[in-house]
């Protein structure tokens, strides 16, 4: 059974619009959550994270916000740009247990000019 | 962040041999970690890789299947024995730096078995 979810495996948006990636998670006990971008042929990066005790995090262009009551977290990019085009994947992480992060399947974003 | 190298990046492999995977990282870290993504899937935790000790493996990896090696803090080495077309995925290793839990990875190494 998967922990971590990412019910949408594409999403198509527009340049300059705001792309939202969605990712539900089931395990209660997860303290700290990532988002990680992935371009063909290359490994994952490291994009921005949010620990539970905030609802909120932001860095330039891409904010993650956290409903802990839902289990539900979100990646906005605004603007999109055709740059972001990519494999988004969410992560969480178990307290207590480093490196060892459950990842959802991804949602590959695509941006058009 | 840490600068990771993996080798190869890139191997096509013939059912029933063995191939070992190299990581390379620019710093001392304490734990290393290594991953895999098999085609359509989620990224999965193999094992950490202790330096001075057994890697510790997850539920259904093995160390006869994929034994690691840590010799030193910037270097590790999983290797996939007996592989088979099943184990043709991304192997990805990475590091954890900085505050919380955020890992890094290395650019993975695709491996497909024929």
């Amino acid at each position: 059974d998967q922990q971590v979810k990412q019910n949408s495996p594409s999403l198509s948006v527009q340049e300059g619009r705001i792309s939202i990636l969605n990712c539900d998670y089931t395990n209660s006990m997860f303290d700290y959550f990532l988002w990680y971008k992935k371009y063909p042929a290359e490994g994952p990066t490291f994009l921005i994270s949010i620990s539970s005790i905030k609802d909120k995090n932001e860095d330039g262009r891409f904010t993650v916000f956290l409903n802990k009551s839902a289990k539900h977290l979100s990646l906005h990019i605004v603007p999109s740009q055709p740059g972001d085009s990519a494999v988004y994947f969410c992560a969480a992480s178990p307290g207590g247990s480093q490196g060892n992060l459950i990842f959802g399947k991804g949602t590959k974003l695509s941006v058009k000019p | 962040s840490a600068v990771i190298s993996q080798k190869p990046s890139r191997d096509i492999c013939q059912r029933g041999t063995s191939l070992t995977i190299q990581c390379q990282v620019d710093s001392q870290v304490t734990m290393m970690f290594w991953y895999r993504q098999q085609p359509g899937q989620s990224l999965t935790l193999i094992a950490t890789a202790n330096q001075g000790s057994e890697a510790t493996y997850e539920s259904g990896f093995v160390i006869d299947k994929f034994p690691i090696s840590r010799p030193n803090l910037t270097f590790s080495t999983l290797t996939v024995s007996n592989m088979s077309p099943e184990d043709s995925s991304i192997y990805l290793c990475s590091v954890v730096q900085g505050w919380g839990n955020t890992i890094y990875f290395g650019e993975g190494s695709w491996l497909t078995v024929v």
